[in-house]
């Protein structure tokens, strides 16, 4: 398997503009975490879905943030309008989740997009 | 709530040297715990996990770590540092929705 596949790798845009970062998880697995990383905050989780409902989605910084995840094998990450201070890596991370004998929580990370708002 | 605290933000250490990074969580019940490492410009990667059996867990690049219970830690070691472990480190815990709390990190530096 390829991994967690995230594009662009990085995006550099101007302040007010709109940013829409994209995820492929691994196949098969059923919950995708998206997380923002930065030297002040660290690593936050922003949302997570489940068979892509969203479970929690309490990191959201504010409403010019949105997530989406049409289908298993695809999710997206909107900021409009970007800011400066969005600034940072965004981490997505797959996870195949059995709460039964096996309890695996695994998650996967892809390599990040690195987001630069000017 | 679950929590996961690492108390060292950044630790030095000569190279063939020792390590061991510290993690405390908080957990009701039996804790599933991770330590997970971050190469500059990477993203995370599964070192180790714990979920119950033996306390001591090896991982991949000669790591180590304890579970124990009665201090709430699972602190991450190994016995000779190689410079290419340079890299921030990350220890999780699984939360009451399946998801993984990490703590803030901690960045090791390798003195040659």
């Amino acid at each position: 398997d390829a991994g967690v596949i995230q594009s662009p790798r990085h995006e550099v845009t101007e302040m007010g503009q709109e940013v829409t970062l994209r995820c492929k998880p691994i196949s098969g697995h059923d919950y995708l975490f998206w997380y923002r990383q930065t030297m002040m905050r660290g690593l936050e989780l922003l949302i997570y879905f489940n068979n892509n409902v969203p479970i929690d989605d309490s990191g959201m910084p504010e409403d010019r943030f949105s997530a989406k995840m049409p289908n298993a094998s695809f999710s997206t990450l909107k900021i409009q309008p970007s800011e400066p201070r969005d600034s940072a890596v965004y981490f997505c991370a797959s996870s195949l989740t059995d709460l039964g004998p096996h309890n695996n929580y695994e998650q996967y990370f892809g390599p990040g997009t690195r987001l630069t708002v000017t | 709530a679950q929590s996961v605290t690492q108390p060292d933000i950044h630790i030095t250490v000569s190279e063939g040297a020792s390590l061991e990074l510290r993690c405390n969580y908080s957990y009701g019940a039996t804790p599933y715990l991770f330590w997970y490492v971050q190469s500059p410009g990477q993203g995370l990667q599964l070192l180790l996990k714990y979920f119950s059996g033996d306390t001591l867990v090896q991982g991949i690049k000669g790591f180590e770590a304890e579970f124990k219970r009665s201090q709430s830690s699972f602190n991450l070691r190994k016995p000779s540092v190689h410079w290419s472990d340079a890299a921030e480190y990350f220890c999780a815990v699984v939360g009451s929705q399946g998801n993984l709390i990490f703590g803030k990190g901690t960045k090791l530096s390798v003195k040659p």
